[in-house]
């Protein structure tokens, strides 16, 4: 069956650094993958949307690399801030072909340190 | 601008009740139309989705049904809550032909 893996560790980090965040997947080939934010009882939030044949895409201080070989893809925050802090989600999906319908990890959650 | 609206934010419900939770979106037209669940500290499932009044497509076997009535309201319902229909229940549009989807502000129930 399809499986999207985030890390469900909170993932505590210093203002200033960089955030990294992993979101792995199997058993599934999407046709382009999309990182959202959680805050606490808000509905998700759209940030970024890589395809298949993108290696890197970049918005402000976030970055996400795919590599479709590894079926991986990497969430960067630089230079981050304690607003930053939110529960971070990947999604997959196959295509517009099935109506545009995503699959959701379970999400990390980012605090950023003062 | 487009806005999506859902109603209502908070429910408490008894075992064995109906449900009606609505979503609505403005500023646009014939969006597809997504309804989640978040269990707590988990991710969002996929429930139901809509590319067009009347089509609904179920992803997941439940004792929930949703409908749309008019191109831009969702309705998911339930005739009798069990406790496990628990959770934040998200509703999303997207523009057709458009992969992002926009979030509506969700709806926390609590089946008792």
């Amino acid at each position: 069956s399809q499986k999207i893996e985030q890390n469900s560790e909170a993932l505590n980090i210093q203002e200033g650094k960089t955030a990294t965040l992993t979101c792995n997947y199997t058993n599934y080939s999407p046709a382009y993958l999309q990182w959202y934010r959680q805050d606490p009882g808000r509905g998700p939030v759209f940030l970024l949307l890589i395809r298949e044949n993108e290696k890197e895409k970049r918005k402000e201080r976030l970055k996400v690399t795919f590599d479709t070989t590894l079926k991986q893809s990497l969430f960067h925050i630089t230079a981050s801030q304690p607003a930053d802090s939110a529960t971070y989600l990947c999604a997959l999906a196959p295509g517009s072909a099935a109506g545009n319908k995503l699959t959701f990890g379970g999400g990390t959650r980012v605090l950023v340190k003062p | 601008s487009q806005t999506i609206h859902q109603w209502p934010a908070t429910l408490v419900q008894p075992v064995g009740s109906p449900l009606s939770l609505e979503c609505t979106v403005e500023g646009t037209s014939n969006p597809n139309l997504y309804w989640y669940r978040q269990a707590a500290g988990r991710g969002l499932q996929l429930l139901f989705y809509s590319v067009g009044i009347g089509q609904i497509s179920s992803e997941v076997p439940q004792n929930l049904s949703a409908s749309r009535p008019q191109d831009r309201q969702f309705i998911l319902s339930s005739k009798k809550l069990l406790l496990s229909d628990s959770g934040f229940y998200l509703c999303a549009w997207s523009p057709r032909g458009r992969e992002t989807q926009y979030f509506g502000p969700g709806t926390r129930l609590l089946v008792l």
